[in-house]
């Protein structure tokens, strides 16, 4: 099973970019990566997936190299609403499927 | 669209009684995993289910923890005997398919409190 790791915590301002970086070195070559966004209070929700390359939708892109040994996050223009914490997870949809997550990444936006 | 549905929001129990966790799936979600949520950690997965049958449940304490899901729809987690341990946040997620990856849709979980 690919373990990731992330940065514990991060502060950013309002209206900044932040880029939160994901590293899974022994990523298979089944494994996706995906990104869940969890407030105080609430389950995680789904933010973004990818394999390869550069996937964007409306809340983020995610970065992915070639060697898809890391990951990038990148959360354009943060608002105050934007702290939470961000976990990074890699799996694949074969026998034996789980899905780990780890601490996540602390994300403190300021004013 | 509803989205997934757990009951009750928060319990608090005395040690060494029984307690169970109730979720309603998002329409048409045939995989259901029950999570715990320890305070500053990440989930951790308890149990899986495709439809009725439990595929993974290597994460769940047997000697105390069982669930179910009848029809394949609803699920309930229980625990008995509590332990002091057993305080954290239960969460429930379900997903269209395997095949969806990683796209699970969660409930607002289940605080429970063992005193």
């Amino acid at each position: 099973l690919a373990k990731t790791t992330q940065p514990i915590s991060m502060d950013s301002y309002e209206g900044q970019e932040v880029n939160i970086t994901c590293s899974h070195n022994n990523i298979a070559t089944n494994d996706y990566i995906t990104w869940y966004q969890q407030f105080p209070s609430q389950g995680p929700r789904f933010i973004i997936q990818g394999y390869k390359t550069k996937v964007t939708n409306e809340v983020a892109s995610l970065f992915i190299p070639a060697d898809r040994k890391s990951s990038t996050l990148s959360l354009p223009r943060v608002s105050l609403s934007d702290t939470a914490v961000y976990y990074c997870l890699v799996g694949d949809n074969t026998g034996g499927f789980k899905t780990i997550f780890g601490a996540g990444t602390r994300l403190f936006v300021k004013a | 669209e509803a989205g997934v549905v757990q009951s009750p929001r928060y319990k608090i129990i005395e040690k060494k009684q029984p307690v169970a966790f109730w979720c309603n799936p998002i329409s048409g979600h045939n995989t259901l995993y029950w999570y715990r949520q320890n305070l500053g950690q990440g989930p951790e997965l308890l149990i899986r289910y495709e439809n009725e049958e439990a595929v993974d449940d290597s994460q769940l304490p047997k000697d105390r923890f069982s669930a179910e899901r009848l029809k394949g729809v609803d699920s309930t987690l229980k625990i008995q005997p509590a332990e002091l341990g057993d305080s954290a946040v239960y969460l429930c997620a379900s997903s269209l398919a395997t095949w969806d990856m990683n796209e699970q849709y969660f409930g607002p979980g289940t605080r429970l409190t063992v005193t």
